[in-house]
């Protein structure tokens, strides 16, 4: 069974860069195909679609992020990481990794809270 | 691009069944069959329960279908159980090969 967990600090302060790795166990991050995405829900509020990177290493972000957002992969780890800069507060959420296949995200982490906090 | 339309709420007794609807556009609902739905229980992650519009993953009891008309996307809950209550939400492939997704909507079994 296909497993992803997400790791990075929880804590970031504001204007710094929030740095999370997904790594990705009991499957291959290289299968031509799967995307892999990063998705977040600030506390007590709705989700919001992040970004995604395929095995060509093409890369889609959503437009409100996109100055911001970068994901990459790192297939000799098995792992896929987001960085999002330049943060205030209101990027304080949950964030999830995920799958991608078919148009959908059928394999999620669990969530890491990250909080952006002086 | 702007999140998809959903009810903030829907409620139902056991045993009865609920609609909670999606609302898009051409750009994203409209326009693809990569519609799915998502469950969510307080402190947990999103689970798949519906993708391209009303397939379910093993494993999803079939009181859960979906179902498209134009840019409205729909999932019903057929037969409402208690550990029904919880969060969905549903998303779409759009046409800048982003994702987005809806609003949210709480399920309430009373």
């Amino acid at each position: 069974q296909l497993q992803l967990q997400e790791s990075g600090p929880g804590l970031v302060k504001p204007s710094e860069t929030l740095s999370l790795t997904c790594s990705v166990s009991d499957g291959s991050i290289s299968n031509i195909n799967y995307c892999w995405g990063w998705i977040r829900q600030p506390p007590g509020k709705g989700l919001e679609w992040i970004g995604s990177i395929c095995y060509s290493g093409d890369t889609y972000y959503n437009p409100s992020l996109k100055s911001r957002v970068t994901i990459s992969v790192d297939t000799s780890k098995n792992q896929f990481s987001l960085k999002l800069n330049s943060v205030t507060a209101a990027d304080t959420a949950i964030f999830y990794c995920a799958r991608m296949q078919m148009g959908t995200h059928d394999y999620w982490g669990q969530g890491t809270l990250v909080t952006v906090s002086s | 691009q702007s999140a998809l339309t959903q009810p903030a709420s829907v409620s139902g007794s056991p045993g009865q069944s609920i609609t909670i609807s999606c609302t898009g556009s051409s750009s994203d609902i409209g326009g693809y069959n990569y519609v799915s739905w998502f469950q969510q229980h307080p402190g947990k992650a999103p689970k798949l329960i519906i993708s391209e519009v009303n397939i379910r993953p093993s494993g999803v009891p079939d009181r859960f279908s979906g179902s498209k008309s134009g840019s409205t996307a729909s999932l019903t809950i057929s037969g409402l159980q208690a550990e029904d209550e919880a969060d969905y939400y549903c998303s779409s492939f759009t046409n800048s090969f982003t994702y987005v997704f809806g609003t949210g909507t709480k399920v309430t079994v009373l």
